[in-house]
């Protein structure tokens, strides 16, 4: 069975980074694509970006380009969202999901993690 | 890339049928039978509901059921129980990037 286990919670400062994890286990993740989800309190999923684990290919929704960085270690079957500059509009709850590549649906997620961006 | 449109509600009483639509353009929805059916309870977790417009994963309900027509998908759940009381979002492989693109969202209410 395939787990997806995020990173804990975290509260920071605008202006300082963070990079927050989400690691596969219970299959060969390097056949597998991970997606990022963000949901801000009260509202709907969005699709932040996704990385193949078997590769090089990441791609990114034009909302979330240059914002974030989405990176992988294969070897320890691990994604990671990364931002340089925190603002307190990136207060949110962040899910990853796996899909088997060539599949095109996410039938794994993480539990979640909260970051909170305050002064 | 804009968000699939979904309403942003539908109530049912327990037993009865209802029917969520997905609307979307001719570059996902239209274009592709890629569209995913995601159930989310409140502080949960979303679900993979229904994949590929019609196809359940194991271990989901036969209760729930999926459709498209045109650029329009939907999600059927019969037979309504209260444990369905939850939101539920569609979402469609698209020609832009990231490749994936979610609907507004649509909260079920039991009656």
């Amino acid at each position: 069975e395939v787990q997806l286990v995020q990173s804990g919670a975290e509260v920071k400062k605008p202006g300082e980074s963070l990079k927050i994890s989400c690691k596969g286990s219970g299959y060969s993740f390097t056949s597998f694509w991970i997606g990022w989800v963000r949901q801000m309190p009260g509202k709907g999923l969005e699709w932040m970006g996704i990385i193949y684990l078997g590769g090089s290919d990441t791609r990114y929704s034009p909302s979330f380009q240059g914002q974030v960085t989405i990176s992988a270690d294969k070897s320890i079957s691990t994604a990671y969202l990364q931002w340089s500059s925190l603002k307190a509009s990136d207060t949110a709850m962040y899910y990853c999901a796996s899909a088997v590549h060539g599949t095109t649906y996410f039938d794994d997620w993480g539990q979640g993690t909260l970051v909170t961006v305050s002064s | 890339q804009s968000a699939l449109t979904q309403p942003a509600s539908v109530s049912g009483s327990p037993g009865q049928s209802i029917t969520i639509s997905c609307t979307g353009t001719s570059s996902d929805v239209g274009r592709y039978n890629y569209v995913s059916w995601y159930q989310q309870h409140p502080g949960k977790a979303p679900k993979l509901m229904i994949y590929e417009v019609s196809n359940r994963p194991s271990g989901v309900s036969n209760r729930f059921s999926g459709s498209k027509s045109g650029n329009t998908a939907s999600l059927t759940i019969s037979g309504l129980q209260a444990e369905d009381e939850a939101d539920y979002y569609c979402s469609s492989y698209t020609s832009s990037s990231p490749s994936y693109v979610f609907g507004t969202g649509t909260k079920v209410t039991v009656l």
